[in-house]
């Protein structure tokens, strides 16, 4: 069946460490999205890629880095430099030939520092 | 740009009542809006979304949704609930344009708590 994985779906980091979320689709989708989703806060973006090689910041990009090798692939980093990172991570794919701009999620990752 | 208005944080009703969560936008172009839910740790599903044509607009799970441009609203309905109704519920509005304006911006939430 045609998803989105994203994998760890727990994970714990101490202060200081880099940790990277992985997000893997099969769905032959050229854009991907990742949101932070934090309780009451409702969904933020923080990075986009329309296409693989490229992509844009989100509104909250600060403190996180992504790469965009393979369409299928779409990695989230989130730095050292990222102040508050415990939060719920979505990743999500959009066919742009679909205009509707209508997104398919995964499963999420939660992300607790300790 | 686009922005998205839940007027409820949090919806408690019974079984079998109806209920209705609120969403107000905000744009200075034409929209389409959505609807996802998110059962707790998972991502979201889409419930139902406006597009064109009729203003009112029916999902899974019986479901339903009204578009009202002079209001700037699209209010998602259920005549009777259910306990598996339960769930957080997104509105969201993309904008007609190209570049950032065809990204998804979602509303904060509204957490709807069926009671027995």
């Amino acid at each position: 069946d045609g998803g989105i994985t994203q994998s760890p779906k727990y994970l714990f980091r101490k202060e200081g460490q880099n940790v990277t979320l992985s997000c893997e689709q099969n769905l032959n989708h050229d854009a991907m999205y990742w949101y932070r989703q934090d309780p009451g806060q409702g969904l933020r973006l923080i990075y986009y890629s329309q296409i693989v090689n490229d992509f844009q910041k989100g509104d909250i990009a600060e403190g996180y880095s992504v790469s965009r090798e393979k369409k299928e692939s779409f990695p989230l980093t989130v730095t050292s430099a990222q102040k508050n990172p415990t939060a719920f991570y979505l990743c999500a794919s959009r066919y742009p030939g679909q205009n509707t701009g209508e997104l398919f999620f995964g499963e999420g990752s939660r992300l607790t520092v300790l | 740009a686009q922005s998205v208005t839940q007027l409820d944080s949090q919806v408690p009703v019974f079984e079998e009542a109806p209920v209705e969560l609120r969403c107000n936008y905000s744009s200075s172009v034409s929209v389409y809006l959505f609807w996802y839910v998110q059962y707790p740790n998972q991502g979201l599903q889409l419930l139902l979304k406006y597009l064109s044509g009729s203003t009112l607009v029916k999902g899974i799970n019986g479901f339903e949704a009204e578009f009202n441009k002079s209001q700037t609203s699209f209010h998602l309905r259920k005549p009777s609930v259910h306990i598996s109704d339960t769930a957080e519920y997104f509105c969201a509005v993309r904008g007609l344009g190209g570049g950032s304006q065809g990204n998804l911006i979602f509303g904060k939430g509204t957490k709807l708590s069926v009671k027995p």
